[in-house]
């Protein structure tokens, strides 16, 4: 299996920062790398696929970057609905694998 | 746009099998382009991929949980369906429907289901 490693697991930001998400695959996976925000009680709603195509309806502030082993989110900035807990997950290879997640907090 | 929403008992007894259903609306599970999948959440952990079926009935399985899963398609009724068997405390979780969009940038989870927690019992 690819192992998915996320940094930091949690961070803490305030309104308007910039934030960045970091993902590292065991091996390399191309573009095939998506990301999903996930709120507390609610399903995970997809942001970025194929590594930086953004997702009908998701904010532009929301964006995608890398290849090959090493990828980014960026929240250019963030909003009191962005706090929320972020995940990778790379479709290259079966079975499916994601990132331990990024919960980002108020601070 | 597509609808997912699962069904099925809330709790489980150790050693038997899970049951799941998914109901599909909006949508056809019969559309070439999409495979449908199941994940699950232990409360408070990340998110597991189980597996994923297409319309003509093809899986794929993890391997980690190959031996205890069965999933199967219904298109009559616009539905697809998850089984576990041997369950065990540690498959407590939110499981999850979801519908894989293949592309050529590969695939990804456009659509998901509310999820369902299931608790398995001694």
């Amino acid at each position: 299996d690819i192992q998915m490693t996320q940094s930091p697991s949690s961070l803490s930001a305030s309104v308007g920062d910039r934030v960045t998400i970091t993902c590292r695959a065991s091996q390399s996976i191309s573009i095939f790398l998506n990301w999903y925000q996930q709120k507390p009680g609610q399903a995970p709603k997809l942001l970025i696929y194929a590594a930086s195509s953004l997702q009908s309806g998701v904010p532009s502030r929301f964006s995608g970057s890398g290849s090959g082993t090493g990828f980014t989110l960026t929240i250019s900035s963030l909003q009191p609905g962005d706090f929320a807990t972020y995940y990778c997950q790379q479709s290259y290879s079966s079975p499916l694998t994601f990132g331990g997640g990024t919960r980002v907090e108020i601070k | 746009q597509l609808q997912l929403q699962e069904s099925g008992p809330g709790l489980v007894k150790s050693s038997e099998t899970l049951s799941l259903i998914c109901t599909v609306s909006g949508g056809s599970i019969s559309s070439s382009n999409y495979y449908w999948g199941w994940i699950r959440q232990p409360p408070g952990k990340g998110l597991g991929w189980i597996g994923n079926i297409y319309y003509s009935g093809s899986t794929s399985y993890n391997p980690s949980l190959k031996s205890r899963v069965t999933m199967s398609v219904d298109t009559s009724k616009n539905q697809f369906s998850l089984k576990l068997s041997s369950v065990t405390a540690a498959d407590t979780a939110v499981y999850y429907c979801a519908s894989l969009n293949y592309d050529s940038s590969g695939s990804y989870i456009d659509y998901w289901g509310q999820g369902t927690l299931v608790t398995v019992s001694s």
